[in-house]
Formats: C-alpha cells, structure tokens, sequence
C-alpha cells in the first residue's frame, strides 16, 4: 500500500533553515506529482507546493514562494522541502502527499517548530 | 487566488440523523473540488474528488454534489466514525486552496 513517512522535522530558531524529506514506498514514485502541506497547531490546512512527477514543473502558494523549495529525487523514491528564513508562523506539522491536483494519500506529518 | 469558504464552521447533528456541510468558491472552480476528512491526530483523508466522485473506500452514505461555486458534501446517516473536521479543497487552479473547515461534532 501507498506509504509516505516525513522526516526532518524539529525545533529551528527563526530567521535558520530546515530540509524536510518524505520517503515513499508502496507505488511507483516517478509517476506522480507530489504536495507538502501545512497545518499550523489547532488550524486548518494550508497547501504549500507541488512539484510534477518528473520535476519538470513546480507550484508554490504565494506566501511561501521565494522561501521555500520543492524537490524530489525519483532514484530514491523522496521528496524534499527546503525552508529558509523561517518564521514564528512557519510552526506547524508539514504533511507529505500524493496526487497532482487533488490528494489520495497523506503521510503522518513532521512537526516543525520555530522558536527562539 | 481563489478563496474557498466553509459553512458552517461547527455543525452538531445527532447519530443516525443527516449532515449537510457547505463549501463556496470565490469564483468558478467548475467540478474541481475534493473533500477531505480529518479526525484529530491524524492525517486528512480523501473522500470525494472531481464534486461528487467517492474515493476508494469512501462509504456510499457520503455523496457530494455541486459545481462552479456551489458545493455540498451530504452525509445521509451519521455513524460515530463521522464525527469529525471536513475540508474542501479548489485545483481549478494555482495555488490549490483549502476551505477553513467544518467540524461536525455530536448533538
């Protein structure tokens, strides 16, 4: 069955950097778009960035752009998010998913938590 | 950006009865809405896409109607495993958005 399990998550001063990794396993990685998003603690979702199956072509929420990088190594079956210059209200558990517009499946989460 | 607005934001219904959640985009989104189930501690779910086409495993008690800005997500009889926070969700276009979300919870 589809498995995506995040990893990467922590406890970052503001303004440092963080990647965050998801490994997929159970479906054929190369042939999907790929989402991260966001749930800020006791908050609803908010989608963050997709990238193609083959990483030809990349989206990104328009407060995130210019901060934040989608990426993916299809040799390894992973997805990458970069973080930098991250803020206090970057707090928030950042999910792996599958899809290219709507979503079939979701990871557990990685919590990342900005805090001085 | 198209902004996707839910009502109500807590909707209490009691077991066996139906639950209707409401779900309004800031401009056309055609069929491109999916629903999602999130129960507390855990990831989302899908459960509908394309307005009203279930998703693998999705109970027939779930049915989603509507299109262009209009969308419902009808549960017809509540089980206890329903009680929780549903989120719709635009790919008409860039940048996906999400509705804030309705709780639905038990009366």
């Amino acid at each position: 069955q589809v498995q995506l399990v995040e990893s990467g998550g922590g406890v970052v001063q503001p303004g440092r950097s963080l990647r965050l990794s998801c490994e997929a396993s159970g479906f054929t990685f190369s042939s999907f778009g790929m989402h991260w998003v966001r749930q800020a603690p006791g908050k609803g979702l908010e989608w963050v960035a997709l990238i193609w199956y083959d990483g030809s072509n990349t989206h990104y929420s328009e407060y995130m752009k210019g901060r934040f990088t989608i990426s993916r190594d299809n040799s390894k079956n992973t997805l990458y998010l970069a973080l930098s210059s991250l803020r206090d209200e970057d707090t928030a558990v950042y999910y792996c998913a599958r899809g290219t517009t709507y979503i079939d499946s979701w990871g557990q989460g990685t919590l990342v938590t900005v805090s001085s | 950006e198209i902004v996707m607005t839910q009502s109500p934001a807590t909707l209490s219904v009691s077991p066996g009865e139906r639950g209707t959640l409401s779900c309004r985009a800031s401009q056309s989104v055609n069929s491109n809405l999916a629903w999602y189930q999130q129960k507390p501690g855990q990831a989302p779910r899908l459960l509908i896409h394309g307005a009203s086409t279930r998703a693998t495993g999705t109970p027939a008690r779930f049915s989603g109607s509507g299109s262009g800005t209009e969308f419902t997500l009808t549960i017809s009889s509540l089980q206890s495993e329903d009680f929780a926070v549903y989120y719709c969700q635009q790919y008409e276009d860039w940048p996906l958005t999400f509705g804030q979300g309705t709780r639905l919870e038990i009366k």
